[in-house]
């Protein structure tokens, strides 16, 4: 299948800081990237949806000022968390589709983040 | 979306089949069965997805019942490296998918 690559893998950051993590699109074309949370023992939360060029969709709940979303290129994805706080430790993860129809979205591998 | 109903766990013996079971009882007609797997702290994978034909490939084979209200996904060879928890998703052509809580599958030697 297609390759999603996201960047870091893990990351640890003191409160307050921000924290920026990338999503790529190796090997397609990615019209739409979304981002996801998961807590321990959780299933994966949608956080947003992103369109290439356009301003990100943000699911009820999701602070968007807090989460900043940029979908610049077709093959690149960046959340940005800013003056991150401990309750911001979670497992993010990015999908990315060609936004066909019938055609399945990949997962990149996930960022770890501890904030301390 | 409509809403799946999956077990919340199963036990499978390595080199049977295992067969999980996805009740999706208010599927509309424009919403595909999509199915994945995240193994402990990785991204899910894809498996194998479909509107109302059964599928296969490599990794594995979708049943879906002829009035699409349930399906079930079938490693026709379960082997340890399957043990993850199983995400069944129905899908709408926003290309969204959310997640339920899935079946954790544990293959036994």
């Amino acid at each position: 299948g297609a390759v999603v690559s996201q960047h870091p893998s893990r990351v640890i950051c003191k409160s307050g800081t921000s924290v920026k993590i990338e999503c790529r699109s190796l090997d397609f074309q990615a019209t739409t990237m979304f981002w996801y949370r998961q807590f321990p023992k959780q299933s994966l939360m949608l956080m947003a949806t992103s369109n290439e060029g356009s301003k990100a969709t943000y699911e009820q709940g999701v602070e968007k000022d807090k989460f900043l979303i940029n979908h610049a290129s077709l093959t690149l994805s960046t959340l940005t968390v800013t003056s991150a706080h401990p309750e911001d430790s979670s497992f993010y993860i990015c999908s990315a589709s060609m936004g066909r129809v019938n055609t399945e979205a990949f997962f990149g591998q996930g960022t770890r983040l501890t904030v301390v | 979306d409509a809403k799946t109903t999956q077990p919340t766990s199963m036990d499978c013996a390595e080199g049977r089949a295992a067969n999980l079971p996805c009740n999706h009882s208010t599927i509309s007609g424009n919403e595909y069965v999509y199915w994945y797997r995240q193994i402990h702290s990785q991204g899910p994978q894809y498996i194998i997805h479909g509107l109302k034909n059964n599928e296969t490939n490599e990794m594995a084979s979708l049943i879906i019942t002829e009035d699409r209200k349930s399906s079930t996904l079938i490693l026709p060879h379960a082997t340890l490296r399957d043990t993850a928890v199983y995400y069944c998703i129905v899908r709408v052509d926003d290309y969204k998918l959310s997640f339920g809580a899935g079946t954790t599958v544990t293959v036994r030697a």
